[in-house]
């Protein structure tokens, strides 16, 4: 049973625009939510964090949403750019077990 | 499909000691095997790459001689964490390509201590 999903494995989205990833999970001993971003034959380089005490965080283009009564975060990447076509994997921590991992979504940012 | 699995899921192990970590691809053949060392709400941090049947490729300042890849088959992968020493302690986490750039299937995760 999959505790972190990520029901889109792909999207595109044109350069300029609004890239919106989604990410539910099911336990809610959850208590620390990352996203990575994985370039093909690269491991996953690590993009943004939240906390569960906070429902927003925002580093440049990127900021991360968490509603944790619905159990969802979503990344927002505004504006999107062509160089951000990768797939992306929404992890979540416990803190008493290994990160888990979602399937990830492509992004294709069309120019 | 595309399921990934660690043996052992935890280990304890005393200082000094080795323990090795396996890492299989249980429903596809994996060309490429990534090790990847997680520590307590902080990234993950790549410690080196393998290709079945070839070397590993360490990221620099793994310490090659004291953690060993081996990626002798398509479905399995072995880390094993040589004179163990209580700064190991950690989560590893393994992943798995059915070939170098393709999709990246990640498993669930060994919790090491070292005593």
């Amino acid at each position: 049973d999959q505790q972190v999903k990520q029901n889109s494995p792909s999207l595109s989205v044109q350069e300029g625009r609004i890239s919106i990833l989604n990410c539910d999970y099911t336990n809610s001993m959850f208590d620390y939510f990352l996203w990575y971003k994985k370039y093909p034959a690269e491991g996953p380089t690590f993009l943004i964090s939240i906390s569960s005490i906070k429902d927003k965080n925002e580093d440049g283009r990127f900021t991360v949403f968490l509603n944790k009564s619905a159990k969802h975060l979503s990344l927002h990447i505004v504006p999107s750019q062509p160089g951000d076509s990768a797939v992306y994997f929404c992890a979540a921590d416990s803190g008493n077990t290994p990160l888990v991992f979602g399937k990830g979504t492509r992004l294709s940012v069309i120019a | 499909g595309a399921v990934v699995s660690q043996h052992p899921s935890w280990v304890i192990c005393k200082s000094g000691t080795s323990v090795k970590i396996e890492c299989r691809s249980l429903d596809f053949q994996a060309t490429t095997m990534f090790w990847y060392r997680q520590f307590p709400k902080q990234s993950l941090m790549l410690m080196a790459t393998s290709n079945e049947g070839s070397k590993a490729t360490y990221e620099q300042g793994v310490e090659k001689d004291k953690f060993l890849i081996n990626h002798a088959s398509l479905t399995l992968s072995t880390l094993t964490v040589t004179s163990a020493h209580p700064e190991d302690s950690s989560f590893y986490i393994c992943s798995a390509s059915a070939y170098r750039a393709g999709e990246q299937y990640f498993g669930p995760g060994t919790r090491l201590t070292v005593t």
